[in-house]
């Protein structure tokens, strides 16, 4: 079956750096991605991984470990705009992208 | 990135019409294109794939009468939710994917469906 579990909440603190886990178990693999929603608002693109390690993309990396199922996205200097549900999704063997349930941070000032 | 647009962004219809929801890849290429839902809090379900010239293929418990995909072109892809009910309201979102950059699948901007 399919599995995608990340934390549903979270919180922090304004320009400090959090990191949202995301574990799966999924009928193949064919990459990872993490996206982040605005309430009302359709997803928007993040971070793609296909192979093992860190992919650092500006104040946001994500990190991906196949063997383990693992994945985490790390973000640095936060701000209060960073509040906003992040999604992780896998692209099955078959090539759809199955999300997770999102995780919903909150930053605080 | 790549835009995907998708029209209306809200709709407001009665039970039992049906509404047609576009999306449209517009800078790029897509051969295959994807219908997802979503409630409140909750994240997204794939409804269907929608492949260019050929049917869609739906997912488990998605019924295909009620939600007709047609992908007529290589940047157009539409949704029809035919005779909705309040239970149809929802948040439809499209994506599209870029097989020339890296596999990238990029969103519309949603459509909000209110059923009375």
């Amino acid at each position: 079956g399919q599995n995608i579990d990340q934390p549903t909440e979270m919180t922090a603190t304004e320009g400090a750096i959090v990191q949202i886990n995301c574990t799966y178990q999924t009928s193949g693999f064919n990459g990872l991605f993490w996206y982040q929603q605005h309430a009302g608002e359709a997803p928007t693109f993040l971070s793609y991984n296909v192979l093992d390690g860190l992919e650092e993309k500006g104040r946001f990396s994500s990190f991906l470990s196949r063997s383990k199922g693992y994945s985490y996205l790390l973000l640095k200097e936060l701000q209060m705009k960073d509040s906003a549900s992040y999604l992780c999704a896998v692209r099955d063997k078959g090539g759809k992208l199955i999300f997770g349930q999102g995780t919903e941070l909150s930053v605080k000032p | 990135g790549a835009v995907v647009s998708q029209h209306p962004s809200r709709v407001i219809c009665k039970s039992g019409t049906s509404v047609k929801i576009e999306c449209r890849s517009l800078d790029f290429q897509a051969t295959t294109m994807f219908w997802y839902r979503q409630f409140p809090k909750k994240s997204l379900m794939l409804m269907a794939t929608s492949n260019e010239g050929s049917k869609a293929t739906y997912e488990q418990g998605v019924e295909k009468d009620k939600f007709l995909i047609n992908h007529a072109s290589l940047t157009l892809s539409t949704l029809t939710v035919t005779s909705a009910h309040p239970e149809d309201s929802s948040f439809y979102i499209c994506s599209a994917r870029d097989q020339g950059a890296r596999n990238e699948q990029y969103f519309g901007p949603g459509t909000r469906l209110t059923v009375t």
